[in-house]
């Protein structure tokens, strides 16, 4: 059983278009992330829910919307896509508020964009 | 803020090699302190983690220790092998935080 899943693994598109990422765990967390992971490997987050609530929105553009129906999926929808969005994201989930709660990572959705 | 800082790379050994990758910190509180390793094409997974000061993860011959009067959580593997080569990233979370920050990642070339 796959932990965190995220479909779909390649995403290829043209600028302009709006797009959507989904994400499941099946863990029991209560919290969700989403990175965006650069050509050169910088891993870096956008956004994490909690129960369902935003508490982490990194001064992403308003063009990614975040959507979570329940907690154990976080989906991120893409309006208008630019060249730049092109880089892998990735879904990742934990129990906040643990001592030490790693968090675990889905397989990773390469986005190019054209 | 909270950050981490890790050794650029890539990191090149021979098989066998001793291997070490630097890794500091600055954070508020008592953060806990992670490891994480990206094979081709796949997602991140934990390696190891240590939660307090002087605490030592350790996972698949690597290891770390949590040196809190140094700041710094350096990853260590006395014997290198091929099947080791990915990107590795040095993590911290707060205690009751949300969000895990990383570092930049180290990328490992291990020849045969």
């Amino acid at each position: 059983d796959t932990a965190v899943s995220q479909t779909p693994k390649y995403l290829v598109t043209q600028m302009g278009n709006d797009k959507s990422i989904k994400c499941e765990q099946n863990l029991g967390h209560d919290t969700m992330y989403w990175y965006k992971q650069d050509s050169k490997k910088f891993l870096k987050i956008m956004f994490s829910y909690n129960n369902k609530e935003l508490i982490i929105n990194e001064t992403v553009p308003n063009r990614f919307s975040p959507k979570s129906p329940d907690k154990a999926h976080l989906n991120l929808h893409i309006n208008s896509l630019e060249l730049g969005d092109s880089a892998v994201y990735f879904c990742a989930s934990s129990q906040a508020f643990a001592e030490g709660t790693e968090a675990f990572f889905g397989q990773g959705t390469r986005l190019t964009v054209v | 803020g909270n950050s981490v800082t890790q050794m650029e790379g890539p990191v090149t050994l021979s098989e066998e090699a001793f291997l070490t990758i630097n890794c500091t910190y600055t954070a508020t509180g008592y953060p806990s302190l992670f490891w994480y390793v990206q094979y081709p094409g796949e997602g991140l997974q934990l390696l190891l983690k240590a939660t307090k000061a002087d605490d030592k993860g350790s996972n698949k011959g690597f290891e770390a220790t949590y040196r809190k009067e140094t700041t710094s959580f350096h990853l260590e593997k006395g014997s290198v092998q091929v099947s080791d080569s990915a990107v590795y990233f040095c993590a911290l979370l707060n205690t009751g935080g949300f969000k895990t920050i990383f570092g930049a990642g180290t990328r490992l070339f291990v020849k045969a």
